[in-house]
Parts: C-alpha cells; sequence; structure tokens
C-alpha cells in the first residue's frame, strides 16, 4: 500500500524558513516523480513544484510564486521528500501535500502528468 | 498558461439523482485531463484520468468525457459518500493547472 506522511509543518513569522518531510513507503521511491501541492485554507490546488527521479535526471520545477524561494529535494536512501521554504509570506499559510506524479510519453516525450497518491497534509501558517 | 475553469461552483442534488460537472480549457488539452474529489478533512483522491479512465477503486457510477477544451464528470446516481469538492487539473501543458472546484451538496 502506497503511503506518503508529510511532516514539519507549524507556526513560522513573515520571512522565516520551514522545512518539510515527506516519507514514502509502499512503492519505489527512487524511481518516482514527486510533488508538492498546496491548499490554501478555503481555496482551490495549486501545484508548488516537482522533482524527476535521479535516473531522469533529479530535476526541479516550480510554480511561478514560489520559485527562487522553495526548493524540493529528496533523500532515496531515506525514502524521503522534502520542501525547504524560505522567505515565507502570509500568501504561503496552506496545507501541503505530497503526491505522486504519473509520467505518460507524448510523442516520444516523458511528461508529469496526474497526481496518483497523496499525503494527508501538513499545514503551514505564515503569521506575525 | 492554460485557465482551467468549472462550472457552477456549487451543485445542489438530492441522493440518487445524477450530477453533471463541466471543465473548460482555455486552449486544447487533448485528453490529458484528470479529476480528483476531496472530502471535508480529507486530501484529495484521483478519480479520473485521461479524461475518462477511473483510477483504481473507483466505482462505475464515476464517469469522464470530453476532449480539447470540454469535459464532463458525471456520477450517475449520487450516494451519501459523493458530496466533496470536484477539481479538474490539466496536465497536457505542465504546470498541472487545476480548475477552481465545484462542491457537490446535498440539496
Amino acid at each position: 500500500e502506497v503511503q506518503l506522511v508529510e511532516s514539519g509543518g507549524g507556526l513560522v513569522k513573515p520571512g522565516g524558513s520551514l522545512r518539510l518531510s515527506c516519507a514514502a513507503s509502499g512503492f519505489t521511491f527512487s524511481n518516482a516523480w514527486m510533488s508538492w501541492v498546496r491548499q490554501a485554507p478555503g481555496k482551490g490546488l495549486e501545484w508548488v513544484g516537482r522533482i524527476k527521479s535521479k535516473t531522469d535526471g533529479g530535476t526541479t520545477d516550480y510554480a511561478a510564486p514560489v520559485k527562487g524561494r522553495f526548493t524540493i529535494s529528496r533523500d532515496d536512501s531515506k525514502n524521503t521528500l522534502y520542501l525547504q521554504m524560505n522567505s515565507l509570506k502570509t500568501e504561503d499559510t496552506a496545507v501541503y501535500y505530497c503526491t505522486t506524479v504519473k509520467r505518460i510519453t507524448i510523442f516520444g516525450v516523458v511528461i508529469p502528468a496526474y497526481f496518483d497518491y497523496w499525503g494527508q497534509g501538513t499545514l503551514v501558517t505564515v503569521s506575525s | 498558461e492554460i485557465v482551467m475553469t468549472q462550472s457552477p461552483a456549487t451543485l445542489s442534488v438530492s441522493p440518487g439523482e445524477r450530477a453533471t460537472l463541466s471543465c473548460r480549457a482555455s486552449q486544447s488539452v487533448s485528453s490529458n485531463l484528470a479529476w480528483y474529489q476531496q472530502k471535508p478533512g480529507q486530501a484529495p483522491r484521483l478519480l479520473i484520468y485521461g479524461a475518462s479512465t477511473r483510477a483504481t477503486g473507483i466505482p462505475a457510477r464515476f464517469s469522464g468525457s470530453g476532449s480539447g477544451t470540454e469535459f464532463t464528470l458525471t456520477i450517475s446516481s449520487l450516494q451519501s459518500e459523493d458530496f466533496a469538492v470536484y477539481y479538474c487539473q490539466q496536465y497536457n501543458n505542465w504546470h498541472g493547472a487545476f480548475g477552481q472546484g465545484t462542491k457537490v451538496e446535498i440539496k
């Protein structure tokens, strides 16, 4: 059974930093592409960023609102995904979900597609 | 950037009735569309991918259709556990934009 368990959320002041973790089990983590998706209170879903597997280059990609402030990394030896969040703003307040990313091939190119498994999320509150 | 627009924002349906939810893309996404269900206090769950393929364990009362820019999620006979918020997401042109959601509530 696939399990994704996020941790590390909490209250932080604007301008502060926080690191989220996502412990994965039930699948071959090192082969997986992973993403973070967030949801502000009472709002919809917003993709935050993605990391490919190391065999696919291990590259990352970020949504515009977090680019340059957030960094996604992975430790395949620990089956753990991370989200380092710096220069936090009040608008970063949200539940942060760790997800697996299904890959598909279109015209011979492998692209990220949908989010097939989700963790339960961890709440990050940015407030003074 | 592809914008996904869902309608209606809220749908009031009686148990046992059919619910039809719409999702429109600002440009063609082919069949590269997924639907998710989110119940209060829970994480989203994948329902449909490829516009019409049910994910593992999803009941047959959920069906998806459409291609290009117009998509529909149909719940044939609403059960009590189906009252939730539903999101569409395109993945034709990554960065995986979500729609704003449709809340299905009890009439």
